[in-house]
């Protein structure tokens, strides 16, 4: 069966420092792969999505970047953190386009 | 601007009761995903209905699909404590994304 995993599951930073956020998939192969923040209370926001290795797609241009360095690998980054980029992350993955989507247990991100 | 929009923005009943949540959309659709979030979770796929399929069920769960009216709905029967949680719809058209809603919460008294 597919599994999704997201680490860490919360984290506290200052203002001005660097963010990675890593999501993994097992027992698939080359599945898409999205990247969403949700605000306290409110709807997903997509932020960046992979349909393959090396292949990235920017839905909201901001502070945070995107890469895929290996099939199932996708991480999410930050050179400085805002204020403003703290909330829910969330990493989804799915077999197709607009097929069904799974997601994982999410990252709480602080920034202070 | 964001494909669908949920209504009511939030729902409150009791245990027992059915719940009905409702989606709207502005453009073409090949599907339309119906998803449940627990606070503080990930979200959960409940059921996907396609453009050409009006009606679905899975369980306590019935879903239509009006494409002329660019609209959905979603109906929990008899209604559980644990139905309580945030639910969004999210539709597909020939992108490799969905576009998601923004959520209906629903609380569901014992």
């Amino acid at each position: 069966s597919q599994t999704i995993h997201q680490w860490p599951a919360t984290l506290v930073q200052p203002v001005g420092s660097p963010l990675s956020l890593e999501c993994t998939v097992e027992g698939t192969s080359n599945p898409n792969l999205y990247w969403y923040r949700q605000a306290a209370g409110r709807g997903l926001q997509l932020l960046f999505y992979s349909v393959g290795i090396g292949q990235i797609s920017s839905e909201v241009p901001q502070n945070l970047s995107a890469s895929r360095p290996q099939d199932r690998q996708f991480i999410l980054s930050s050179k400085k953190l805002l204020l403003s980029d703290s909330g829910f992350y969330l990493c989804a993955w799915s077999r197709d386009r607009e097929d069904t989507q799974y997601f994982g247990p999410g990252t709480r991100l602080t920034v202070l | 601007s964001q494909q669908g929009e949920e209504d009511p923005q939030a729902l409150s009943i009791q245990e027992g009761e059915n719940a009905t949540m409702n989606c709207s959309y502005k453009t073409s659709i090949n599907n339309l995903q119906w998803y449940r979030q627990n606070s503080g979770r990930g979200l959960v796929h409940l059921i996907l209905i396609r453009s050409n399929e009006r009606e679905k069920h899975s369980g306590r769960l019935r879903v239509t699909l009006d494409t002329s009216k660019k609209s959905s709905s979603l109906l929990i029967t008899a209604s559980r404590a644990a139905d309580t949680a945030s639910y969004f719809c999210a539709t597909g058209f020939n992108t490799d994304k969905l576009i998601f809603g923004t959520g209906t919460r629903l609380q569901v008294f014992p």
